[in-house]
């Protein structure tokens, strides 16, 4: 089975602050992804990775940075935390060999910026 | 342009019941595959099905089944015999062959089923 984890499942922080959110996946697949999931939005992607040190932006990146040094990790970072970045934070992973392309989730981060 | 329409913001039911959770989505391309998630109140999104573009036969999983219909670009989730645990919020998904990093997400609909 897949295993997709994430560091917290509940950040509280202040303006301001920066803030890293980590996701760390065990079955070696190549992409990574991060979404934020608000009320009436789904899911929107902010950044994914194909590989390690390759990122791409998704449909809000706006206020959001990635890393991704080794392959099993892929961290979102926001430099200077606001409260309209207070939403639930989901990672996904999926294997580029296999046929078949769903995604696989983690637990998700509920973040909350005060 | 693509996109993923779930018009059921939230569903309640009595457990028993069957209920359809409708969604329709948008595509200019050929080649594509739909999912169906499940994310319960603990929060992780649980995939429950992928049905790629060709293959509009339907499919029953136990209580479960959905319905694909290209001519009316629908992918209807039904629950035979709803129970408590059911309750949830789906997620409807597209994603296109060209780019299977890419998936579009309908908002959502939230099933509650009372005891």
């Amino acid at each position: 089975d897949v295993k997709v984890t994430q560091s917290s499942r509940y950040l509280v922080k202040r303006t301001g602050e920066k803030v890293f959110l980590e996701c760390v996946q065990d079955m070696d697949h190549e992409n990574m992804f991060w979404y934020r999931q608000d009320p009436g939005l789904g899911l929107r992607l902010i950044y994914f990775s194909y590989d390690v040190k390759m990122k791409e932006k998704g449909d809000i990146p706006e206020g959001y940075s990635v890393s991704r040094e080794k392959k099993e990790r892929f961290s979102l970072i926001l430099e200077s935390a606001s409260t309209n970045q207070t939403s639930m934070y989901l990672c996904a992973t999926r294997a580029e060999r296999e046929r078949t392309n769903e995604q696989f989730f983690g637990p998700g981060t509920r973040l909350t910026v005060l | 342009a693509q996109k993923v329409t779930q018009a059921q913001t939230e569903i309640s039911v009595v457990e028993k019941e069957d209920v359809t959770l409708d969604c329709v989505y948008e595509t200019r391309d050929t080649t594509y595959y739909l999912f169906w998630y499940k994310q319960p109140p603990s929060g992780e999104l649980v995939f429950l099905i992928r049905r790629n573009s060709f293959d509009e036969q339907n499919e029953i999983s136990g209580r479960y089944s959905w319905n694909f219909q290209k001519s009316t670009s629908s992918f209807n989730f039904t629950i035979t015999a709803s129970q408590v645990v059911d309750s949830a919020v789906y997620f409807c998904a597209l994603s296109e062959a060209y780019n299977f990093n890419k998936f579009y997400f309908g908002s959502g609909t939230k099933l509650n089923v009372k005891p």
